[in-house]
């Protein structure tokens, strides 16, 4: 199994502002997701990141306010842009080796937007 | 389009056996993941179908009929420590695009 570590674990942050992310895997992985997960509901892909290339958006999910950088294998950020108390959620980056059908989670970063 | 059905919460006897069901209707099919998640924490991966049949690691076993869009993922001698959420998703096909179940909460009593 690949060790996922998440920056920051939690922040509290005023609307308006922008937060980065970032998730660092501890071996080269093909793939990396991120997710959101909003209070008591299940989780929400919101894009692929590519190694190289520009990420894969789901609806309803655009790269203004989400852009995604994956610079190499092993890492990739994620930034919440112009935040609302909507954007208040645990985002969670997620890995599968491409050799193996698993796909593992980081611990997650809880955002709380005032 | 893409549809993930689980029930909502579940309530089981600690010791006994418990079975949580998952009906999903995709445009595409590469393999279904269940997992558990504790309040507060990450999901844990649990297991991964493609195939038809059961799977079983330890206390949990995890089935799969591709035909039925169906799976469950089966508990035994359940203990307190399993109350938890559990989460089926599904891969879509030609990729690895992972979409989740809404999930169920499984809780353990004495």
């Amino acid at each position: 199994s690949a060790v996922i570590s998440q920056k920051p674990s939690r922040d509290i942050c005023q609307r308006g502002t922008s937060l980065t992310i970032q998730c660092q895997v501890d071996s080269q992985v093909t793939m990396m997701f991120w997710y959101r997960q909003q209070p008591g509901q299940s989780l929400t892909l919101i894009a692929t990141a590519n190694q190289g290339s520009e990420a894969t958006y789901e609806s309803g999910f655009v790269i203004d306010k989400f852009p995604i950088s994956r610079p190499n294998l092993t890492f990739s950020t994620l930034t919440v842009s112009n935040m609302s108390p909507e954007d208040s959620s645990i985002y969670l980056c997620s890995v599968g080796t491409g050799t193996t059908n698993e796909q593992y989670f980081g611990p997650g970063t809880r955002l709380t937007v005032t | 389009g893409q549809n993930i059905d689980q029930p909502t919460e579940m309530t089981a006897t600690e010791g006994a056996i418990v079975q949580i069901n998952c009906t999903y209707q995709t445009s595409g099919f590469n393999g279904l993941f269940w997992y558990q998640q504790h309040a507060g924490e990450a999901p844990t991966f649990l297991s991964y179908n493609v195939l038809d049949g059961l799977e079983e690691k330890g206390r949990f076993s995890s089935f799969l009929s591709r035909s039925k869009g169906y799976s469950y993922l089966l508990l035994k001698e359940l203990q307190m420590k399993d109350s938890a959420s559990y989460l089926c998703a599904v891969r879509s096909a030609g990729g690895f695009k992972t979409i989740f179940g809404a999930g169920t909460r499984l809780f353990v009593k004495a």
